[in-house]
């Protein structure tokens, strides 16, 4: 079947190190792959999208890479500070037709 | 400011008393969607709207009518709310279809049925 997969246990990462979340897909070929993050009761914020044809996209301290090979990416957000500490959720379109779909997210704790 | 705006943020109703959130977006927007998110689940699509007068269903569509008579504008209709729609909405917008664009999420409606 066609899924998307992220950790679902909480990632704990020490104030200034880089924290890096996967996001693994199956049976899918996307054109695109999007990060959003999401707060505690509030709508997920879009935060990157990147191409298949590009391999890594930045903005600020977030870097987004896109494996098409082994179906994955990464999202790596470095110097991390206490204040990025949400849930993140990888999305695709599944062969780029009319909507995406979610991973179900994964917890980040930077701790102070 | 560009943003997606859903009323109510928390509602409790009854079984069987029909309700409409509503959602409403200040940018043009072509595609909006509506998304319930649940425990364990994660944001699953209820309806989405590629344009004015043009709906279809999403995953978990039954229980729910959606409408967009107007570009901006793309209401939730619960006819019959049963307790298996405790749930939190969010209504999304897109410039267009597909993962091409970001979508922009509303705060959220945390809804309980008893």
């Amino acid at each position: 079947s066609q899924k998307i997969e992220q950790n679902s246990e909480a990632l704990n990462i020490q104030e200034g190190k880089t924290a890096t979340l996967t996001c693994n897909y199956t049976n899918y070929s996307p054109a695109y792959l999007q990060w959003y993050r999401q707060d505690p009761g509030r709508g997920p914020v879009f935060l990157l999208l990147i191409r298949e044809n590009e391999k890594e996209k930045r903005k600020e301290r977030l870097k987004v890479t896109f494996d098409t090979t082994l179906k994955q990416s990464l999202f790596h957000i470095t110097a991390s500070q206490p204040a990025d500490s949400a849930t993140y959720l990888c999305a695709l379109s599944p062969s780029g037709d009319d909507k995406i779909i979610f991973g179900k997210g994964t917890r980040l704790h930077i701790l102070p | 400011e560009a943003q997606v705006t859903q009323n109510p943020r928390y509602l409790i109703t009854v079984t069987g008393k029909k309700l409409t959130v509503t959602c409403s977006q200040n940018m043009n927007h072509e595609y909006m969607s509506w998304y319930r998110q649940d425990p364990g689940l994660g944001l699953r699509q209820i309806y989405y709207s590629m344009n004015v007068e043009v709906t279809d269903k999403g995953d978990v569509p039954e229980g729910y009518k959606v409408s967009r008579k107007e570009k901006r504008n793309f209401p939730l209709i619960l006819e019959s709310p049963s307790p298996n729609q405790t749930s939190l909405y969010f209504c999304a917008s897109s410039m267009r279809t597909g993962a091409g664009y970001g979508y922009t999420f509303g705060s959220g409606t945390r809804l309980t049925v008893v």
